[in-house]
């Protein structure tokens, strides 16, 4: 157990809507990362955050968007969802915002239907 | 750009050394990742390296760094049939640019 904890574990939507991916992050952990991954495209960073601030982005979509709150949890806001959008997407954390010791979460599986 | 590059898979015989290698093309990243991920399960952070240094190891993990080459790779000593999984070389600080995995097969 990584100490990430992310929800729901399974996510079954239809095209065109919007769901939204938490991530609760270790303990004393300020950093917070979201990667997707397809079958396609591999494991793709998406955005980070540290201590409430957007950090980096990566690949994200416009329809996507992110945000950490002040009790550090993130979410993955994900919208007019296409059928492409279907991946496994994980949240990282870690203490620094370096990227050291980066520890992932169970990952939540999207499927779009 | 940047870009980690992989084989795609690799078989042993349990009780063998695997050695899975990796080429990456930013040479300042500070650190270089292994990673492993098991069917249905996140991402394993296994051992990671400072790129200053040529060899790390741990256990039965053995990581080694030729910065010059650009080239990482992760020796598995004593394989067992519990370490077959996809194993990902990874590179970055703060975001990390993945290779596409190694499918690491042990038979017994």
């Amino acid at each position: 157990d990584s100490g990430v904890t992310q929800t729901p574990k399974h996510l079954i939507t239809a095209t065109g809507q919007r769901v939204t991916l938490r991530c609760s992050p270790r303990s004393g952990d300020l950093s917070v990362y979201w990667y997707q991954q397809s079958l396609d495209q591999g494991l793709q960073f998406l955005i980070q955050y540290y201590n409430g601030e957007e950090r980096a982005k990566g690949n994200i979509l416009e329809r996507f968007s992110a945000q950490q709150f002040p009790d550090l949890h993130s979410e993955l806001n994900l919208s007019s969802l296409e059928l492409g959008d279907s991946a496994l997407y994980f949240c990282a954390s870690s203490v620094a915002g370096d990227g050291t010791e980066a520890f992932f979460g169970q990952g939540t599986r999207l499927t779009v239907v | 750009g940047e870009d980690v590059e992989q084989s795609l898979f690799l078989s042993v015989r349990e009780g063998d050394s695997s050695v899975i290698n990796c080429t990456y093309t930013d040479s300042s990243s500070t650190y270089l990742y292994w990673y492993k991920q098991e069917p249905g399960a996140g991402l394993q952070l296994l051992t990671y390296i400072f790129s200053n240094m040529d060899m790390k190891q741990d256990q039965r993990l053995t990581v080694l760094l030729n910065k010059k080459d650009k080239h990482l790779s992760l020796r598995i000593a004593d394989t067992q049939t519990g370490d077959s999984a996809i194993y990902f070389c990874a590179e970055g600080g703060g975001k990390l640019i993945f290779g596409q995995g190694t499918e690491l097969s042990v038979k017994p």
